[in-house]
């Protein structure tokens, strides 16, 4: 169990510019969660993957954000034509059935 | 939609002693799981606790126990014999249970500062 694994863990862009987060969860694990938390504030959900199936998104999730999880593994997240509201820290979690949700250490996005 | 309430945006404690974090929650649902999670600065959110709702007896971790009232929608943290490592950022979640999506919802947070 070599735990959930995020890149980078810090990203610093111009707004306007498009980037992508990845995260690559506990190899058994089938469920894959996303979170954003700012400043402050608790982690609040984005989107849910079971397998390569997204399942449920976040109104959150604006038309400029898009996840994927390719043949169920790794998982992407990207967010095009940055904004300054999108300056936050990008949390994945990921677990098996009904057990809890174990996290990575998270991308820190800022937009200058 | 469910909501989770932290009252406390911080407390503190002196090491070795007690200290109860609260949590209060809304739902409609009768089947559900409560968690606290602990965030140290810079570092990753970590699974402190977990209580599931059809359960009557409160969970226990080591130091860790909750106080669950499930018709109070209540459910506090108590930390025993505090540590300097246990200074953290506490959040309490919710999730439900039914269906496969057991996405959590989580309140602002609880500081907790350990005293030397």
């Amino acid at each position: 169990d070599t735990g959930v694994s995020q890149d980078p863990r810090h990203k610093i862009t111009k707004r306007g510019q498009n980037v992508t987060f990845r995260c690559d969860p506990i190899s058994e694990h089938n469920r894959l969660y996303w979170y954003r938390q700012t400043l402050g504030q608790g982690p609040e959900f984005l989107t849910y993957f079971q397998n390569e199936a997204q399942l449920e998104k976040s109104r959150l999730l604006s038309d400029r954000f898009s996840a994927e999880r390719p043949k169920g593994s790794f998982s992407t997240l990207e967010i095009q034509r940055t904004e300054q509201g999108d300056s936050a820290m990008y949390l994945c979690a990921s677990s098996w059935g009904d057990q809890p949700q174990h996290f990575g250490d998270g991308t820190r996005l800022s937009i200058l | 939609a469910q909501t989770v309430t932290q009252s406390q945006p911080e407390m503190s404690v002196q090491e070795a002693e007690t200290v109860t974090l609260s949590c209060t929650y809304d739902t409609s649902e009768s089947d559900y799981y409560l968690f606290w999670y602990k965030q140290p600065p810079s570092r990753q959110m970590i699974l402190v606790i977990r209580q599931e709702a059809y359960k009557q007896q409160n969970a226990t971790e080591n130091r860790f126990s909750v106080n669950f009232q499930k018709a109070a929608k209540s459910f506090s943290l108590k930390i025993s014999d505090s540590q300097l490592g246990d200074a953290a950022m506490y959040f309490c979640a919710y999730s439900g249970s039914g269906g496969s999506n057991y996405k959590l919802t989580f309140g602002k947070g609880t500081l907790l500062t350990v005293n030397p």
